[in-house]
């Protein structure tokens, strides 16, 4: 079965633009999960949607926003982007296995570069 | 606030070597363990999964464990392969995922 497709691979874009990024999530997963990689920071979770909803969020400020639509794909979007928002955006998504662990699939990530 | 670190940072073996990659963790509340593989430029593949009620599993050449009382984990590779050069991420399971710092594996023929 297809994996998670995160989509553009690539981009580049110039400070004070925003960006939208997204994630179409493997079929029947209900949970998408984003994160941050960065040399600097290693990877930071940004936040997770369920059925639409927030279920949780990292510690990013409010330049960084996301939603989840009814097929469970997602996107996030970054306004008014900085020199220091250029990472890789990991995509999962993610069910809860019988044992209760979250399971989780990576997409290949959208790497973005601010000049 | 939970903090995982792992070391060491970097690691060059030679092929056919046994190598142990370790992760620490301070908070031991945590649902699961897991570790993960990531080739560069490229995203994650899990590589095990333990459950905060196990000790170990168990893959292929791949052999984790688990000591939440001392907040340790460690991934036991054995005979090395030039295909595992890779970094080498461990994430604690709260409700989100916390991750490591990384290994960076180099595998030389």
């Amino acid at each position: 079965k297809a994996g998670v497709t995160q989509t553009p691979r690539y981009l580049i874009k110039t400070r004070g633009q925003q960006v939208t990024l997204s994630c179409s999530p493997i079929s029947g997963h209900r949970s998408v999960s984003w994160y941050q990689q960065t040399p600097g920071q290693g990877l930071q979770f940004l936040f997770e949607y369920f059925s639409e909803t927030q279920r949780n969020k990292g510690n990013f400020p409010g330049r960084f926003s996301g939603r989840q639509f009814s097929n469970s794909r997602s996107e996030m979007n970054v306004s008014t982007l900085e020199l220091g928002d250029s990472a890789l955006y990991l995509c999962a998504s993610s069910f809860r296995g019988p044992t209760g662990a979250n399971v989780l699939t990576f997409g290949a990530g959208s790497r973005l570069t601010v000049l | 606030k939970q903090e995982v670190t792992q070391i060491p940072a970097a690691l060059s073996v030679p092929e056919g070597e046994n190598l142990v990659l370790n992760c620490s963790f301070t908070d031991s509340a945590i649902y699961n363990l897991q570790w993960f593989r990531q080739d560069p430029g490229k995203g994650l593949t899990s590589l095990l999964l333990i459950q905060s009620s196990q000790r170990e599993q168990t893959s292929g050449r791949l052999n984790a464990s688990l000591d939440k009382s001392s907040g340790r984990s460690t991934l036991y590779i054995a005979a090395s392969q030039p295909g595992d050069s890779a970094t080498y991420l461990c994430a604690v399971d709260t409700d989100k995922l916390i991750f490591g710092t990384g290994t960076r594996l180099q595998v030389f023929p």
